[in-house]
């Protein structure tokens, strides 16, 4: 069964840390993994995609990597910010239809606190 | 920010009544999309489409119905609302040349009474 978890479920730390939320995945075949920002009350947003032969990929504080072997990524923000508070969400894509199909995580709340 | 719209944003209605939840985006995008999210829970498909004319169901079974007469409108109706219905309710589109990301809009809070 194509599933995706993520670790912590939820997560709170002091602005300006460092922090790293995980996901693993078992969807197959695999096809690219992105991370996505989902603020309280609002639609997710694209944070980062990876494709197989991508190991990292970076967007300003947002670093994601992936280890297509053992299925996992994670996802590591660096000197948290108040509006880091979010739900992230990771993403799984599978090849083996047209329509490209999703796999959704449940996320990890993160608060940053001041 | 993505171009796609949703509304109303919140919405709070008696058992039996008829409603509709509107998407529109303005990207031109072949492909659009509805989830159903609840707290805490992961997006689960509820109806998609390629293009025009053409709709499909998702993976989560669902007593709602949808329509895509124009490639930018892709509205949502439940006939008959029930207290079961309450959700949130994200619709996305893609097609952007070079990838397959899917933006998404608002969302519409939803709460059937």
């Amino acid at each position: 069964k194509n599933q995706v978890e993520q670790s912590p479920q939820s997560l709170i730390i002091l602005e300006g840390k460092n922090c790293t939320l995980q996901c693993n995945y078992t969807v197959s075949p695999f096809s690219n993994l992105r991370w996505y920002k989902q603020d309280t009350g609002r639609g997710p947003v694209s944070l980062t995609i990876m494709t197989f032969s991508e190991n990292t990929k970076s967007n300003g504080r947002y670093t994601a990597t992936l280890d297509a072997d053992t299925k996992q990524s994670s996802l590591h923000i660096t000197a948290s910010q108040l509006s880091d508070s979010a739900s992230y969400i990771c993403v799984v894509s599978d090849r083996g239809s047209t329509l490209g199909r999703l796999y959704f995580g449940r996320g990890t709340q993160l608060t940053v606190w001041p | 920010e993505a171009d796609i719209y949703q509304t109303p944003r919140y919405l709070v209605i008696g058992t039996g009544k008829k409603i509709t939840l509107e998407c529109s985006q303005t990207m031109g995008h072949d492909k659009m999309y509805w989830y159903q999210q609840d707290p805490g829970m992961e997006l689960h498909l509820i109806h998609y489409s390629y293009g025009v004319n053409s709709t499909e169901k998702g993976d989560l079974s669902s007593e709602s119905t949808v329509s895509r007469i124009r490639t930018e409108h892709f509205p949502l109706t439940l006939e008959s609302a029930r207290p079961s219905h309450t959700s949130q309710y994200l619709c996305a589109s893609s097609g952007t040349p070079g990838t397959d990301t899917q933006y998404f809009g608002p969302g519409t809070r939803l709460t059937v009474l």
